[in-house]
């Protein structure tokens, strides 16, 4: 198993420009979430997935679009760079059982940053 | 809502022992820890859930207050591996999502 995958590692964008972030989990976990990390502001959960074809927004969406149409990929879209969005970018993903969510795999992170 | 992390940071010798804390305004169903080294994903250590069950790492414990809605990381004899950023994520009841604090620093030095 690869676990989690996340394309690419590194990324420069200007100011306006768009791309997406690839997030890949072969586990067929049910449950998906982008967070992004900043210095001393943690990890903050941007857009998440319970399931193909349900997202919901997290603590920080604006800026981003997510979509879910398999149990496998949830890509992270960014339609309009602006500085402020300079982070690393983690992909996590995991299942549930009676008792709540279980352990969280994240991906290697991708290091964003918009000039 | 982001849990409240506390401290921030901390600095300790090798062999001695910490507490980090993580508490919410929300009730919670369960609190996760994990583990970051600088560069790297953060790395599961222990889930514990309403109700008393807990999985994770045998030398990790910690503990969930339901009704403080708080929970504590217990590291106890520490060693340099121990060093890194930890961060506690709960799920609120009703909620399906998982979040995290700020993270705690631990830096354990010879």
């Amino acid at each position: 198993n690869a676990g989690v995958t996340q394309t690419p590692k590194f990324q420069v964008l200007k100011t306006g420009q768009s791309m997406t972030l690839q997030c890949a989990q072969d586990m067929n976990h049910e449950y998906m979430s982008w967070y992004r990390q900043d210095p001393g502001m943690g990890l903050r959960l941007i857009h998440y997935s319970v399931g193909a074809g349900i997202t919901d927004q997290g603590e920080v969406p604006n800026g981003y679009n997510v979509s879910r149409s398999t149990t496998e990929d949830f890509p992270l879209r960014l339609l309009s760079a602006a500085p402020s969005q300079t982070s690393v970018y983690f992909c996590a993903s995991s299942y549930k059982t009676r008792g709540g969510y279980n352990e969280q795999f994240f991906g290697p992170g991708t290091r964003l940053t918009v000039l | 809502q982001q849990p409240v992390q506390s401290p921030q940071a901390v600095i300790l010798r090798e062999g001695e022992d910490a507490v980090i804390n993580c508490s919410s305004s929300k009730a919670l169903y369960s609190v996760h820890w994990y583990r970051q080294k600088h560069g790297e994903a953060p790395v599961f250590l222990m889930i514990l859930l309403k109700g008393g069950e807990q999985k994770g790492h045998e030398k990790i414990s910690a503990s969930f207050n339901e009704k403080k809605q708080q929970s504590s990381l217990y590291l106890t004899a520490s060693q340099l591996s121990y060093s890194g950023t930890y961060f506690c994520g709960t799920e609120e009841g009703g909620s399906e999502k998982l979040v995290f604090g700020k993270g705690t620093k631990l830096t354990v030095n010879p």
